[in-house]
């Protein structure tokens, strides 16, 4: 049974750049699937923000100018940047796993790790 | 991309059936069958609850069902029980890469 686990600060200046790491266990990352991040702002509803496939990464359009997903495959990780960031990013942010690039759903999710920009 | 639209709310009595909407667009949940649900209790991940419309995750009881017409698909919960007071969000395949999360429904039992 696949398991997510994020990891990363949990504060954050603004203007810098807020990096996430999901490792991954139960399955290897090189073997299919796809992998993305969504966030959830406090007492609001996802969004999510980024996917990435064997042969490249998509963003959500409203974000694409700050964020990177990579793979780290000897790892068994992927990982988010989000650069220059402000209180608005403030967010509980989720890796998760994508059952299906035809359909777009999350079959998998982690636990969640809670961001927070001080200014 | 504009969030899909979900009521803030919805209840009802154990035992009973509550219905939830999510209205997106012809550009959006009415061109795709990629409709998913999430059930999210405080503190906690979401869980998918249905994908692809109707389809049911192993392990999700059959008393959460999904359906669509046209822009609108909709989450039933039948036979409510305590533990199904949660967060629903509902998401939608968009195209180009995209995709669209609702806004969240709570339902109260």
């Amino acid at each position: 049974q696949v398991q997510l686990q994020e990891s990363g600060p949990g504060l954050v200046k603004a203007s810098e750049t807020l990096s996430l790491t999901c490792s991954v266990s139960g399955y290897s990352i090189s073997s299919g699937y796809q992998w993305g991040w969504i966030r959830q702002s406090p007492g609001r509803g996802l969004d999510w923000i980024a996917i990435i496939y064997h042969s490249g990464s998509t963003y959500n359009p409203s974000l694409k100018s700050r964020v990177t997903i990579s793979m780290d495959r000897s790892r068994n990780q992927f990982s988010l940047n989000l650069t220059s960031v402000t209180a608005a990013d403030t967010a509980v942010y989720f890796c998760a796993r994508l059952g299906s690039i035809w359909h777009y759903y999350f079959d998998s999710w982690g636990q969640g790790n809670l961001v927070t920009v001080s200014s | 991309q504009s969030a899909l639209t979900q009521p803030p709310s919805a209840s009802g009595s154990p035992g009973q059936s509550v219905t939830i909407s999510c209205t997106g667009t012809s550009s959006d949940l009415g061109s795709y069958n990629s409709v998913s649900w999430y059930q999210q209790h405080p503190g906690k991940a979401p869980k998918l609850m249905i994908y692809e419309v109707t389809k049911r995750p192993s392990g999700v009881p059959d008393r959460f069902s999904g359906s669509k017409s046209g822009n609108t698909a909709s989450l039933t919960v039948s036979g409510l029980q305590t533990e199904d007071e949660a967060d629903y969000y509902c998401s939608s395949y968009a195209g180009s890469n995209n995709l669209v999360f609702g806004t969240g429904t709570k339902v109260t039992v």
